[in-house]
C-alpha cells in the first residue's frame, strides 16, 4: 500500500534536470509531494488531484497519470537549494479515516 | 517557517519510561496529525486529531496515545518505551481532516530510547 518512489537517490550538477517517480498499487485520487532537508521539517511542494488540478507554490512541475497510478515530479535547471529528500504521499482509507501514506523518499543532491 | 512548533526538540529516555511530546498548530488550523519517522524512512502516520477527537489512526499500538486541546495544540504520549520507538516525531497541522490540503510540519522531536 505504500507508494514506491524511484530512483532512490540522484546526484546532479547545478543546472541539470531530474525526474522523480511515485507509483501506487492502488487507485490514486491525489498525490502529495514534499521535500525535507536534513534536520528540517518536510515542506509542501505540490498536490496533484484527480482530474488534473494542481495546487502548489514552487517552480517545480509534476504530472499525474491516473491510469498508470503514477506521478512524476520534474525538477528542471536544478539549483543547490533543491537538495533534500523528496517524499510522495497518497491518501489511504475512506471518510474521516483517510490518511497519507508516504513513500520511502528519493534523496537528491545538487552539487556546484 | 510554518508556524508549527514542537517541544522538546531532542530527548533521551530509557526503555520502559514514558514520554510526552507537544505540538502547537498553526493559527486557524483545527487538525493535527502525528508521524513517526525512522532514520532513512518516510513518515509513518500515527494518528490525527480533529476538534479534540481522535480521527484516524495508523498501525501503532495503544501505548501511543494523544490529546488535542481547545486551542488545537496537541500532545503525543508514548508509554512503556521500546528501543524501536527511537525516531523523529513530526506533527503537522492542517485545516480540515481530508488530506487534500497542505500539511504544515513542525521541525520534530527527536527521541532516543536507550
Amino acid at each position: 500500500q505504500q507508494p514506491v518512489q524511484s530512483p532512490q537517490a540522484v546526484i546532479l550538477r547545478e543546472g541539470e534536470d531530474a525526474v522523480i517517480n511515485c507509483s501506487s498499487s492502488k487507485a490514486l485520487y491525489s498525490v502529495h509531494w514534499y521535500r525535507q532537508k536534513h534536520g528540517e521539517a518536510p515542506v509542501f511542494l505540490m498536490i496533484l488531484l484527480k482530474g488534473g488540478e494542481q495546487k502548489g507554490h514552487e517552480k517545480i512541475s509534476a504530472s499525474f497519470n491516473e491510469k498508470k497510478q503514477q506521478s512524476s515530479l520534474y525538477l528542471t535547471a536544478s539549483q543547490l537549494s533543491y537538495s533534500g529528500t523528496y517524499f510522495c504521499g497518497t491518501p489511504l482509507g475512506a471518510g474521516n479515516n483517510r490518511k497519507l501514506i508516504w513513500g520511502l523518499g528519493t534523496s537528491l543532491a545538487v552539487n556546484p | 517557517e510554518t508556524g508549527v512548533t514542537q517541544s522538546p526538540t531532542h530527548l533521551i529516555k530509557t526503555r520502559g519510561q514514558q514520554v510526552t511530546l507537544r505540538c502547537s498548530s498553526q493559527s486557524g488550523h483545527n487538525t493535527v496529525s502525528w508521524y513517526q519517522q525512522a532514520l532513512g524512512q518516510g513518515p509513518q502516520f500515527i494518528f490525527q486529531y480533529y476538534r479534540e477527537e481522535e480521527n484516524g489512526r495508523g498501525n501503532f499500538p495503544p501505548r501511543f496515545s494523544g490529546l488535542q486541546f481547545p486551542n488545537y495544540s496537541s500532545e503525543l504520549n508514548v508509554n512503556a518505551l521500546e528501543l524501536d520507538d527511537s525516531a523523529l516525531y513530526l506533527c503537522a497541522s492542517s485545516l480540515g481532516v481530508s488530506p487534500t490540503g497542505e500539511l504544515f510540519f513542525g521541525e520534530g522531536s527527536r527521541l532516543t530510547v536507550l
